[in-house]
């Protein structure tokens, strides 16, 4: 089982709806989590930390469940703007090794 | 506030040469890494500086070699390039603790 996996997609939505991400990860001793967002043939950029109680950052909503070991990403009222492609982000306590998921790919159309 | 800065942007190289890719990030960040992005694959360590003066080898590094020149540059050098090492190379930073991982803008790689 890889360490941190997502659904490579493509999640293919219109304007205006709402799409979730999950990504799962293997070592429960994980503690910090991050979703990144890479635009094509550009470098990834943090799109936000991922606590335990979930937060919420305008449209995007990102929720921790230890128990089930993945992290989610919501994202409502989405826009054409919103595609590119998601990664998410594990590390292990102490630890100064990030591992990368190798991410979701949204298109958002009209 | 430029973040992490590396060069060149693109390089195209013929087998067997040699080069070094530039990274300076200017957040006095203690932690630096080396990752290469190729196409299905996802981001790969290659190496990694936990703080200026120590370099440890990630998932990918055989054919390169860093240099942790002090603590705003980490440096990756290929002695002799080879066609399997063409992808894209991002140099990233991160503070103490990890609070989120900041990426330059990547260097375009071919080896002919």
């Amino acid at each position: 089982r890889k360490e941190v996996e997502q659904d490579p997609g493509p999640f293919n939505v219109p304007e205006g709806a709402t799409v979730a991400f999950n990504c799962t990860y293997s070592n429960s001793a994980s503690q910090s989590f991050f979703w990144y967002r890479q635009d094509c043939r550009k470098e990834p950029k943090l799109l936000m930390s991922v606590y335990s109680s979930g937060n919420e950052d305008g449209r995007f909503t990102a929720q921790l469940n230890r128990a089930s070991q993945y992290i989610s990403l919501l994202i409502r009222d989405s826009k054409l703007s919103d595609s590119a492609t998601y990664l998410c982000v594990v590390k292990l306590g102490g630890s100064y090794i990030p591992t990368f998921g190798r991410g979701t790919s949204l298109i958002v159309h009209p | 506030n430029a973040g992490v800065t590396q060069t060149p942007k693109f390089q195209v190289l013929k087998t067997g040469q040699s080069m070094t890719l530039q990274c300076a990030q200017d957040m006095n960040h203690n932690s630096m890494y080396w990752y290469r992005q190729d196409p299905g694959m996802g981001l790969r360590l290659i190496y990694y500086s936990a703080s200026e003066g120590t370099t440890d080898k990630g998932e990918v590094p055989n054919g390169y070699n860093v240099s942790r020149l002090n603590k705003r540059e980490f440096s990756l050098r290929l002695e002799s390039a080879a066609p399997s090492q063409t992808s894209v190379y991002f140099c990233a930073s991160s503070e103490e603790g990890g609070l989120g991982y900041t990426f330059g803008s990547g260097t375009r790689l071919t080896v002919v």
